[in-house]
């Protein structure tokens, strides 16, 4: 049973527009929420996260959003870039769990020139 | 950022022989250790997780007698995959943190291939 979903396995964008990628978790108990960002043949690297006590964290181009009641979050990326080209991981944590991660299957996203 | 090396990057061996990862943190004490495995157009999948002078913790339905953890330092883990067979074939990950780890302040490592023939 998924407890951290990226429904969305490929995403294509055209370079300088918006690129929004999606993840929904069935836990309620995470608390905690990380997006990284993989290259091929590389570990994943983290991009930005945010706590359940807030709705939105902005850093740069990079903003997640989080609906708790939905059990949903989104990362915008604006302007997209083609160096954004990568796969995107949505990961969860609790408190409750030691904070270790549950990872998202991973949306690859590519942004064209 | 903190850097977490892998080694080797990718190692290929033959069915029934038995392959050893290394991974290190190069510039902070990692007190845990995470091993992740990813198949193909999978996600990261825990498999165990070590705290140093300790023995690992393993994820359910991980054999800890195939996959040996050692977190002998505080730099050092090492993940040995004991008569390896193709199926073992995957993407390996270790991750690291230390004492005063936020939960963007875990580290990845590069990944190691393995392909066993």
């Amino acid at each position: 049973d998924q407890q951290v979903k990226q429904n969305s396995p490929s995403l294509s964008v055209q370079e300088g527009r918006i690129s929004i990628l999606n993840c929904d978790y069935t836990n309620s108990m995470f608390d905690y929420f990380l997006w990284y960002k993989k290259y091929p043949a590389e570990g994943p690297t983290f991009l930005i996260s945010i706590s359940s006590i807030k709705d939105k964290n902005e850093d740069g181009r990079f903003t997640v959003f989080l609906n708790k009641s939905a059990k949903h979050l989104s990362l915008h990326i604006v302007p997209s870039q083609p160096g954004d080209s990568a796969v995107y991981f949505c990961a969860a944590s609790a408190r409750n769990y030691g904070q270790n991660f549950v990872f998202g299957p991973g949306t690859r996203l590519s942004v064209l020139p | 950022g903190a850097v977490v090396s892998q080694h080797p990057s990718w190692v290929i061996c033959k069915s029934g022989t038995s392959v050893k990862i290394e991974c290190r943190s190069l510039d902070f004490q990692a007190t845990t250790m995470f091993w992740y495995r990813q198949f193909p157009k999978q996600s990261l999948m825990l498999m165990a997780t070590s705290n140093e002078g300790s023995k690992a913790t393993y994820e359910q339905g991980v054999e800890k007698d195939k996959f040996l953890i050692n977190h002998a330092s505080l730099t050092l883990s090492t993940l040995t995959v004991t008569s390896a067979h193709p199926e073992d074939s995957s993407f390996y990950i270790c991750s690291a943190r230390g004492l005063d780890w936020k939960p963007d302040t875990q580290y990845f490592g590069p990944g190691t291939r393995l392909t066993v023939l």
